[in-house]
């Protein structure tokens, strides 16, 4: 079956970067996408952004532009998802989650939280 | 800037029926924005409720329906249970691979 493993809950100062990972197993992995979302305490869910599985092509939120670079390592079948200049309201739960045909997510990671202190 | 909007919250008896629906800021809501439905309890990862409009996801009980009403997508739950007391969240795909989340409604069974 289709499976997403995050990398583990991660602190970060503010002013410094993240990288979490998310690694697939279950499906060929160049067949699909992989989307970035994150969610902050209390708060409701936000699309960050998109990488091809099969070409690394990508889309960002108009927000995060310039601070987000997400990337895949296809020999690993693992997604990544870089966060540059965090900032205290960067922290949340970040989730991976494949994307379909058509257009929508089917399988979700367990998330990662990341923790920004200033 | 597209923006989707949700009821910030809802409830329904137990044994009832709830439409929690799903706008977009820029006018109606049709079937290319191909809307989707999520369900989160607190702690976990959002699971797959509906896609495409009326699609139901593999496993989701048939009580969980999708549709167009209006001008705004739908996500109606007919016989609600308990365990229904979740955030559900809609989303649309606006195109060029870019997709926007709805705020989210809480929904209370009691």
């Amino acid at each position: 079956q289709v499976q997403l493993v995050q990398s583990g809950a991660e602190v970060r100062k503010a002013g410094a970067s993240v990288k979490v990972s998310c690694k697939a197993s279950g499906y060929t992995f160049t067949s699909s996408g992989i989307n970035w979302m994150r969610q902050a305490p209390g708060q409701g869910l936000e699309w960050m952004g998109w990488i091809s599985g099969y070409n690394g092509n990508t889309n960002y939120a108009q927000n995060l532009q310039g601070r987000v670079t997400m990337t895949t390592d296809t020999s690993t079948s693992t997604a990544y998802m870089e966060l540059r200049s965090l900032r205290s309201d960067d922290t949340a739960v970040y989730y991976c989650a494949r994307d379909q045909v058509p257009y929508y997510f089917d399988s979700w990671g367990q998330g990662t939280l990341v923790t920004v202190s200033s | 800037q597209t923006v989707v909007t949700q009821e910030p919250s809802f409830s329904v008896s137990p044994g009832g029926t709830v439409t929690l629906t799903c706008g977009l800021n820029s006018g109606s809501v049709s079937t290319s924005f191909y809307p989707s439905w999520y369900q989160q309890t607190p702690g976990q990862a959002p699971r797959t409720l509906i896609y495409s409009t009326n699609t139901r996801s593999s496993g989701v009980p048939d009580r969980f329906s999708g549709s167009i009403l209006g001008n705004k997508a739908a996500l109606t739950i007919t016989g609600a249970q308990a365990d229904d007391e979740s955030d559900y969240y809609c989303v649309m795909y606006v195109g060029s691979g870019i997709w926007v989340f709805g705020g989210g409604t809480k929904l209370t069974v009691l």
